[in-house]
């Protein structure tokens, strides 16, 4: 299976941070990436697809990058409505694997 | 406005069985594919299993494979999971998911349950 690792484990920013969060993958996943944003006790929700793409609703402060082995995921401008967990998942294979999560929590 | 509703969840003693649930709407049922991903408490996402438009195609994660069957019922716009010889690790939050179509790769997924926890314990 292809491990998915996030970095870091937690973050601490303030409201307007500019934030950045780095997913691995131990094998090439092309651009077949995927970024969630999980609040506690709900359902994750789906942010990017595809590396960069942005789904239906997400704010564009969202942006994602990278390609093969590294991805980032960016918040521009960090709001309160943006302190939660976030989770990689790479879809290049049947066997899906999702990274370990990055928490961004209130400097 | 697309919605999944889980249920079958509970409390099983190690070794015993539980059936899953997933009522689907808001959506053409038989046009997505259909998974579960569960999160053991405090702890991160697993993609567990997926099937497939015409339910003839399933994937699993090694870590239940050959004890958890998922299945669809197009006609009641319902998908399940048989999970059979449960163990402690087990335990979590099971969600049900619908796929993102047209994306390439495998599976995204772009609407999730509320979710239904599963305790296996004595």
């Amino acid at each position: 299976d292809i491990q998915m690792t996030q970095s870091p484990s937690t973050l601490s920013a303030s409201v307007g941070d500019r934030v950045t969060i780095t997913c691995r993958a131990s094998q090439s996943v092309s651009d077949l990436l995927a970024w969630y944003q999980q609040k506690p006790g709900k359902a994750p929700k789906l942010l990017i697809y595809r590396a960069s793409s942005l789904n239906s609703g997400v704010p564009s402060r969202f942006s994602g990058s990278g390609s093969g082995t590294e991805f980032t995921l960016t918040i521009s401008s960090l709001q309160p409505d943006d302190f939660a967990t976030y989770y990689c998942q790479q879809f290049n294979t049947f066997s899906l694997t999702f990274g370990g999560g990055s928490k961004v929590e209130i400097k | 406005e697309v919605q999944l509703a889980e249920s079958g969840g509970g409390l099983v003693q190690p070794g015993g069985s539980l059936r899953l649930s997933c009522a689907a709407s808001g959506f053409t049922f038989n046009s997505h594919a259909l998974g579960w991903v569960r999160q053991a408490p405090g702890k991160g996402l697993e993609w567990v299993s997926v099937i497939s438009i015409r339910g003839d195609s399933t994937y699993y994660a090694d870590s239940v494979k050959g004890r958890v069957t998922i299945s669809r019922d197009n006609s009641k716009t319902t998908f399940y999971l048989q999970m059979n010889g449960l163990r402690a690790e087990d335990t979590a939050v099971y969600y049900c998911v619908k796929e993102l179509v047209g994306v390439g790769g495998s599976y995204v997924f772009d609407y999730w349950g509320q979710g239904t926890l599963v305790t296996v314990s004595s």
